[in-house]
């Protein structure tokens, strides 16, 4: 099945770029996503990408897609204290229904 | 974009018993879709939700632990059957969106005693 990974734990200095990383095994995946979550909060989506695109740009997101190499990153650009949270990609299966499968997520924390 | 309630947000408890947890979206969707995210961890698929048929689930999720209803195309419920300490999570739904977003509700935070 579908393998999604990403690192466990980003640390950026508020102002500067994060840039947080996604590898996928399926190539046939339709969507990709990004979604945000604060502590004990649910999932906020943030932006996806059509896999025809190469890159998405949305205010401070900008998602890159390298369908070769089977990468998804998120750049934050300008970070805030206010974008510590934790990020998961999410690639949609090009099969059944269509289903998300979750990487790990990846801990961001923005210190002052 | 959708919005999607569920119900209740939390909840605590004992083991032996089940919990049902409510999903209302704002507009009609073919496809709904359960989530789990145990502690620490990333959400995993339960099943998917489609009216007038029934639930498809994932491997390791069977009907008897987690039955699921889906009686329009705005509501479903997922009850939590007999339940342990290891069914301690957060329970999410989701939908998908007119243009391939897929929208996920706040969570039901469920402990288990």
């Amino acid at each position: 099945g579908e393998d999604v990974e990403q690192s466990l734990f980003l640390s950026v200095r508020e102002g500067d770029s994060s840039v947080i990383n996604c590898t996928y095994t399926d190539s046939s995946s339709t969507y990709l996503y990004w979604y945000k979550q604060e502590p004990g909060a649910g999932l906020q989506l943030l932006t996806y990408i059509f896999s025809n695109m190469d890159m998405k740009q949305d205010q401070r997101l900008t998602v890159l897609l390298n369908k070769k190499d089977k990468h998804l990153s998120l750049r934050i650009a300008d970070t805030q204290t206010g974008d510590s949270a934790i990020y998961f990609c999410a690639v949609r299966m090009n099969t059944g229904f269509q289903k998300l499968v979750f990487g790990t997520g990846t801990r961001l924390l923005v210190s002052p | 974009s959708a919005v999607i309630s569920q119900k209740p947000s939390r909840d605590i408890c004992q083991r032996g018993t089940s919990l049902t947890i409510q999903c209302q979206v704002d507009s009609q969707v073919t496809m709904m879709f359960w989530y789990r995210q145990q502690p620490g961890q990333s959400l995993t698929l339960i099943a998917t939700a489609n009216q007038g048929s029934e639930a498809t689930y994932e491997s390791g999720f069977v009907i008897d632990k987690f039955p699921i209803s889906r009686p329009n195309l705005t509501f479903s419920t997922l009850t939590v059957s007999n339940m342990s300490p290891e069914d301690s999570s957060i329970y999410l739904c989701s939908v998908v969106g007119t243009t391939g977003e897929l929208f996920f509700g706040e969570g039901s935070r469920l402990t288990v005693l």
